[in-house]
């Protein structure tokens, strides 16, 4: 599976749309790019799954450029309890299994 | 409703010592995986299985053992601990392959190897 890259933190501000980038630049043909959220003691939890291009679900969006080597996750108009750490996973159709990254902890400020 | 649990949530053991840590999940979902979560770091595959009587390694695979007699249930077995283990691991299932598959992860046991 292809290994990924995303910055190991980031701070935002209520009400802002906050955007991470996590680049995968070995994705395979058949590889799904996956992002979870994780809040502490906590298991984490499926934020967002895509192929291509956008997909939009009702807590966040993901960005899918046309080479697939990058993607970036959006959440609309942050608050406190999207302070989590969030992982960018390459995913693969043909086995169930994922690795994990150390992921983006996201801590939003008042 | 349908969920996934693990037990014990927090367990103290001693270096040599056999561990099992359950995990059981009621959505009948064939696919089931462990990982463990060192402090400050993401999540590494310990075992994964794709259906009843099937295990697989994952990629810190050594030390840790799976059995699966059952969909329900997964047990991950330390044979000998060490101190080394000491981690929080997580049981998590998934019901499709497809796109490697939405996967539900239990609220996590928290193992101390002295």
């Amino acid at each position: 599976l292809a290994k990924t890259t995303q910055p190991i933190s980031m701070d935002s501000y209520e009400g802002q749309e906050v955007n991470i980038t996590c680049s995968h630049n070995n994705i395979a043909t058949n590889d799904y790019i996956t992002w979870y959220q994780q809040f502490p003691s906590q298991g984490p939890r499926f934020i967002i799954q895509g192929y291509k291009t956008k997909v939009t679900n009702e807590v966040a969006s993901l960005f899918i450029p046309a080479d697939r080597k990058s993607s970036t996750l959006s959440l609309p108009r942050v608050s406190l309890s999207d302070t989590a750490v969030y992982y960018c996973l390459v995913t693969n159709t043909n086995a169930g299994k994922s690795t994990f990254g150390d992921g983006t902890t996201l801590t939003v400020k008042p | 409703d349908a969920e996934i649990t693990q037990s014990p949530r927090h367990k103290i053991t001693e270096t040599g010592r056999q561990v099992t840590l359950a995990c059981h999940q009621t959505w009948n979902h064939n696919n089931m995986f462990w990982y463990r979560q060192d402090l400050g770091h993401g999540l590494r595959l310990i075992h994964y299985s794709y259906g009843v009587q099937d295990t697989n390694k994952g990629e810190v695979s050594d030390g840790y053992s799976v059995s699966r007699s059952n969909t329900e249930d997964l047990p991950l077995t330390l044979e000998s601990a060490a101190s080394s283990q000491t981690s929080v691991y997580f049981c998590a299932s998934s019901e499709s392959l497809a796109g490697g598959g939405e996967q539900f992860f239990g609220p996590g046991t928290r193992l101390t190897v002295l």
